[in-house]
């Protein structure tokens, strides 16, 4: 199947600091990628739909300034936290679409990234 | 409003079978995806419906009922490996995925 790599796998930074993840699709073109959030024995938490080339698509609630997404190449995409806080700490999660058949008729995700903010 | 649900635990025994349900309320729809997410991982698809009927795969079946906005995932032959949380979502006109909150079904020797 098709596969989707997210790095770093873990991250701890200080509070204040920025964290850069990537989310890499690497035996297809993505042009859609999803980027959510997961709380402990929650479900995934869709945060933005980012689309290569252009501006990503933020969810309500979610603040485009403090997560910076970016879809440079079709194979690519970046979820920057900026200025992190404890609150921030969750497990981040990305998907992409192989795009073949219906639109969005598979997601494969990224091995997610535990991110902890001290 | 769309609302995906699930139950939130279940408990089987190794070799029986497990029925694991959903129903859903999206805005239009796209199919039905079940997810397998091991504690800490990201999740693993399992399987996709768009119609109605019953989708075998290996131990693994998914049944989709459109009219009821129902599903089920069943899972024969269990494993302990089978421990692990189950994600039901509907996709929704926009493409979408709406997430149900998981069913953590717990395997007992």
């Amino acid at each position: 199947g098709a596969v989707v790599s997210q790095h770093p796998s873990r991250v701890i930074c200080k509070s204040g600091t920025s964290v850069k993840i990537e989310c890499r699709s690497l035996d297809f073109q993505a042009t859609t990628m999803f980027w959510y959030r997961q709380f402990p024995k929650q479900s995934l938490m869709l945060m933005a739909t980012s689309n290569e080339g252009s501006k990503a698509t933020y969810e309500q609630g979610v603040e485009k300034d403090k997560f910076l997404i970016n879809h440079a190449s079709l194979t690519l995409s970046t979820l920057t936290v900026t200025s992190a806080h404890p609150e921030d700490s969750s497990f981040y999660i990305c998907s992409a679409s192989t795009g073949q058949g219906a639109p969005g008729t598979e997601a494969f995700f990224g091995q997610g990234t535990r991110l902890t903010v001290v | 409003g769309q609302n995906i649900d699930q139950p939130t635990e279940m408990t089987a025994t190794e070799g029986a079978i497990v029925q694991i349900n959903c129903t859903y309320q999206t805005s239009g729809f796209n199919g039905l995806f079940w997810y397998q997410q091991h504690a800490g991982e990201a999740p693993t698809f399992l399987s996709y419906n768009v119609l109605d009927g019953l989708e075998e795969k290996g131990r693994f079946s998914s049944f989709l009922s459109r009219s009821k906005g129902y599903s089920y995932l069943l899972l024969k032959e269990l494993q302990m490996k089978d421990s692990a949380s189950y994600l039901c979502a509907g996709m929704d006109s926009n493409y979408q995925l709406i997430w149900g909150a998981g069913t953590k079904l717990i395997i007992k020797p």
